[in-house]
């Protein structure tokens, strides 16, 4: 399963580092993905990590706006900001890839297992 | 980029009913297509994965078909359980995710 860290309420500029633990499996082996849901909208994938070596791939739409990481020794994903805002306000989920397994060409992807999601507020 | 679309957006169903929604992508995805649902307050569940392969542990009313650029998920005897919001995904390249099918109880 994976666990999300409890949600946050901050403020604009203030920086966040929200996590995702996974426990029952091998965790270093599957990559993780971080997905946003905005209130009352659909779900954007924004990123995923590697956790045994740290690869990392992001949407274009959140590069450069949230950073994705990865402490493999405590089985734990980050997503963090530097610097909110309100747009930032949104659920956000972790979820474990899994490999398809009926593809005869490049492996490709799906989310198999999802978090519970974390609520983050951004509000002066 | 390959975009998803959905349709309808949302429907209303009696219980027992044969429910379809259809997903389509701009770009051949072959069967790199899954389907999930979210229930009201909750995350996303994996339904179906390679366009038409059942994760384990979801009821068999639940199916996928379609390839290409087409798609649908059936469900063949809508239950008040279901009610929730679908969405699709195709998982070539990089991930999107579809709209969204909101599904209720008539």
């Amino acid at each position: 399963q994976l666990v999300q860290s409890g949600a946050e309420v901050k403020k604009p500029g203030e920086s966040l580092k929200i996590s995702c633990q996974g426990s029952g499996y091998s965790f270093t082996t599957y990559w993780i993905a971080w997905v946003r849901q905005m209130p009352g909208k659909g779900l954007e994938w924004m990123g995923t990590i590697y956790p045994d070596d740290s690869d990392t791939e992001y949407s274009p739409s959140f590069q450069g706006q949230v950073t994705i990481s990865a402490d493999k020794s405590i089985n734990t994903a980050y997503l963090q900001w530097t610097s909110l805002k309100a747009s930032d306000t949104a659920m956000f989920y972790c979820a474990r890839l899994k490999r398809d397994p009926t593809g005869s060409g490049p492996d490709y992807y799906y989310m198999d297992v999802w978090g519970k999601g974390t609520t983050v507020t951004v509000s002066s | 980029d390959i975009q998803m679309t959905q349709s309808p957006s949302s429907l209303s169903a009696s219980v027992g009913d044969r429910v379809t929604i259809t997903c389509r992508a701009s770009h051949d995805i072959h069967t790199y297509l899954a389907w999930y649902q979210q229930k009201p307050g909750n995350g996303p569940k994996l339904l179906i994965y390679a366009a038409s392969a059942l994760q384990p542990g979801v009821p068999s009313r639940f199916s996928g078909s379609g390839s290409g650029t087409d798609f649908t998920l059936t469900i063949s005897s809508l239950q008040p359980e279901d009610v929730a919001t679908y969405y699709c995904q195709k998982y070539i390249t990089a991930f999107a995710f579809g709209p969204g099918t909101k599904v209720d109880i008539k």
